[in-house]
């Protein structure tokens, strides 16, 4: 089946920190996007990716298609960066659905 | 612009007792989605519509029913609430048919059944 794999699971942060988020899927996609979800819920959209690099303030993200994996990179790290981040791809071949990864948890100390 | 509208935020729900969760969106979406989420995973899809008068199940498609009859609305039904159906529930909505585009979620219904 269709495998989405995040890493890490858990991430802490010291304010100020960088750090880099992986998503590795299992075949080749025609959608590739970013979630965060806030303490309080919300699914807010950081990028639309399916190839390619984009930068939106103190985040970037690359996806590699051809090699099956995504990285978001989060710069000078804030508290309100805390919460869980979501790789969701559509996988071709799976129709029209998107798969979502597990999450990786980032935790920002002040 | 609205984008993606969920109603209610918060439900609870008796066993048996039967509900509808409202979806609207105001960006002339052809696809629609429901996911829902349950602690520590990611989301799983429930069921999707292409257009009006078009659905289709998804992963986890059992105890809920959908139907499509405008571009904008795309209610979710429960029709026998049972407890393994405490989640939180998100609509979702992208241009076109295929979901080659962005997604935009709503804020999410937090329904618990006891």
């Amino acid at each position: 089946g269709i495998q989405v794999e995040q890493s890490p699971p858990d991430l802490i942060l010291q304010e100020g920190a960088n750090s880099t988020l992986r998503c590795n899927f299992s075949d080749s996609v025609n959608n590739l996007q970013w979630f965060h979800q806030n303490p309080w819920g919300q699914l807010i959209n950081l990028f639309y990716i399916p190839s390619g690099t984009k930068q939106n303030g103190r985040l970037s993200a690359t996806t590699v298609a051809t090699e099956r994996y995504s990285l978001l990179y989060i710069s000078s790290s804030q508290t309100t960066d805390s919460g869980v981040y979501f790789c969701a791809v559509q996988i071709k071949a799976a129709g029209n659905k998107l798969t979502f990864g597990g999450g990786t948890r980032v935790l920002v100390k002040p | 612009n609205a984008g993606v509208t969920q109603t209610p935020k918060f439900q609870v729900l008796k066993t048996g007792q039967s509900m509808t969760l409202q979806c609207a969106q105001d960006m002339n979406h052809e696809y629609m989605s429901w996911y829902r989420q349950d602690p520590g995973m990611g989301l799983r899809l429930i069921h999707y519509s292409v257009g009006a008068g078009i659905t289709d199940q998804g992963e986890v498609p059992n105890g809920y029913n959908v139907s499509r009859s405008t571009t904008e609305d795309f209610p979710l039904r429960l029709l026998s609430a049972a407890p393994s159906q405490t989640s939180v529930y998100f609509c979702a909505s992208s241009y076109g048919q295929t979901l080659n585009t962005e997604a935009f979620f709503g804020q999410g219904t937090r329904l618990t059944v006891v």
